[in-house]
């Protein structure tokens, strides 16, 4: 079965701007799907499919994927977005069986 | 707008079965191209998909736990619950229940809040 793969941590400064990759092989059939978890609350999604975001979410962040790495951009990061993302997606399975990444925690300087 | 909360005992001794109710409010959880999930999370780890049941029925569990995991609906009182049999110290965890979005990717739109369940004698 798949796997996904995110980096433990990444840093960015204030206004800048940060990619979080997701790798999988799943990732050539099935678009990632991007969730924003901050301490004690549950996570929240941020961006899905092909660069949607739910309502709410600001344009700063947008999804994108190529091969088997899908990547979540935040341009101009803000302190308010330090916090876990999680990638997600399915498995290439007749079944279906949901997938989730170990998280990346982002850390704003 | 949809809410979900999560119920439950805190508390589950090793061996028992542990069972969680997650109770819907905006919505019919009968009608639409959704699902009902349950996600866990131990302490300072990352998010484990457990299983969900549709809509319009069927389910779907994570392989890891299918031979202890049941997932059921109970639309008269717009809810959907967890059972997980035989637990042990490792099904400690913070457990979300929510909806996805029936489409290819799995995509969780709405989030409880989480329940806290800690698995000890």
């Amino acid at each position: 079965s798949s796997e996904l793969t995110q980096d433990p941590a990444v840093s960015v400064a204030l206004g800048q701007t940060v990619k979080i990759t997701c790798q999988g092989d799943n990732l050539r059939s099935y678009s990632a799907t991007w969730y924003q978890q901050k301490p004690g609350q549950a996570p929240v999604l941020v961006a899905f499919g092909q660069n949607l975001r739910p309502s709410g979410i600001p344009d700063r962040f947008s999804g994108s994927s190529s091969g088997t790495t899908a990547s979540l951009t935040i341009t101009g990061a803000l302190a308010e977005d330090e916090a876990d993302y999680y990638c997600s997606s399915r498995d290439t399975s007749i079944d279906f069986v949901v997938l989730f990444g170990g998280g990346t925690k982002l850390t704003v300087l | 707008q949809v809410l979900l909360q999560e119920s439950g005992p805190g508390l589950v001794k090793p061996s028992q079965t542990l069972s969680l109710t997650c109770t819907v409010s905006g919505v019919s959880i009968t009608t639409g191209s959704y699902y009902w999930t349950w996600i866990r999370q131990p302490a300072g780890k990352a998010l484990e998909w457990i299983g969900h049941v549709y809509a319009r029925g069927g389910t779907k569990y994570s392989p890891s736990l299918k031979s202890r995991v049941t997932i059921s609906l109970d639309p008269s009182k717009s809810q959907f619950s967890l059972n997980v049999t035989s637990v042990t110290a490792a099904d400690t965890a913070l457990y979300f229940c929510a909806r996805g979005l029936a489409s290819r990717t799995p995509t969780f739109e709405a989030w409880g809040q989480g329940t806290l369940v800690a698995v000890s004698s």
